[in-house]
């Protein structure tokens, strides 16, 4: 079955530190996106792409970025982690942009 | 712009009753419109869904119709488990556009 999964679920880092997290899908889903998800604040798009080479800003991309070399992967990288960004990061992937999104099962990012 | 307004929670209900969670949105022409669920420690999951005025979206004994003129999709479902104790996502999605908006989210519990 299809499937989309991240890597590590759980990670601690400290401030300052580079932070790279994994997302690979197997949908052939030329979309990607990925979310943080914090108490009070739903979900927020950090980047998204529509395929190879493509990468995009969401609302809060200050802080990280994104690289898309194939269908199938879209790691997300903290340049430089702050205690900011403990949060639980989601990644998706979906056929069309307005098809529904499959979801990665998330990883829990703490920044000390 | 386009956006989504779900109903506050957290919402509390004893097994058995019936549940409605609402949902509103602004947005120009057909959009498709998602309801999602998420179990605790896991990332999101597509529960139904409706891809134009007055479809009925239904899935695990919970329905949802797009009604254009009230620009809703309110969540219902006759007869709540335990099992349904979750935080529903409303959203939805532009076919012209390249977003994909969620709701805050609504944190359900039912209690025995």
């Amino acid at each position: 079955d299809a499937e989309i999964t991240q890597s590590p679920r759980h990670k601690i880092t400290e401030t300052g530190r580079q932070v790279t997290l994994a997302c690979h899908q197997t949908w052939n889903h030329n979309n990607m996106f990925w979310y943080r998800q914090d108490l009070g604040h739903g979900l927020r798009l950090i980047h998204y792409s529509y395929g190879v080479q493509d990468t995009n800003k969401g609302e809060v991309s200050d802080g990280y970025s994104v690289s898309r070399s194939n269908t199938e992967d879209l790691p997300l990288t903290l340049e430089s982690a702050a205690s900011s960004q403990t949060s639980v990061y989601f990644c998706a992937s979906s056929e069309k942009f307005y098809n529904e999104q499959f979801f990665g099962p998330g990883t829990r990012l703490t920044v000390l | 712009g386009d956006s989504v307004t779900q109903m506050e929670g957290p919402v509390t209900l004893s097994e058995e009753a019936f549940l409605t969670i609402n949902c509103t949105y602004t947005a120009t022409g057909y959009p498709s419109l998602f309801w999602y669920v998420q179990y605790p420690g896991e990332g999101l999951q597509l529960l139904l869904k409706a891809t134009k005025a007055d479809d009925k979206g239904s899935n695990k004994g919970f329905e949802a119709t797009y009604r254009k003129e009230t620009t809703s999709f309110h969540l219902e479902k006759g007869s709540v488990q335990v099992s349904d104790s979750a935080v529903y996502f409303c959203a939805l999605a532009q076919n012209t556009g390249n977003q994909f908006y969620f709701g805050t989210g609504t944190s359900l519990t039912v209690i025995p």
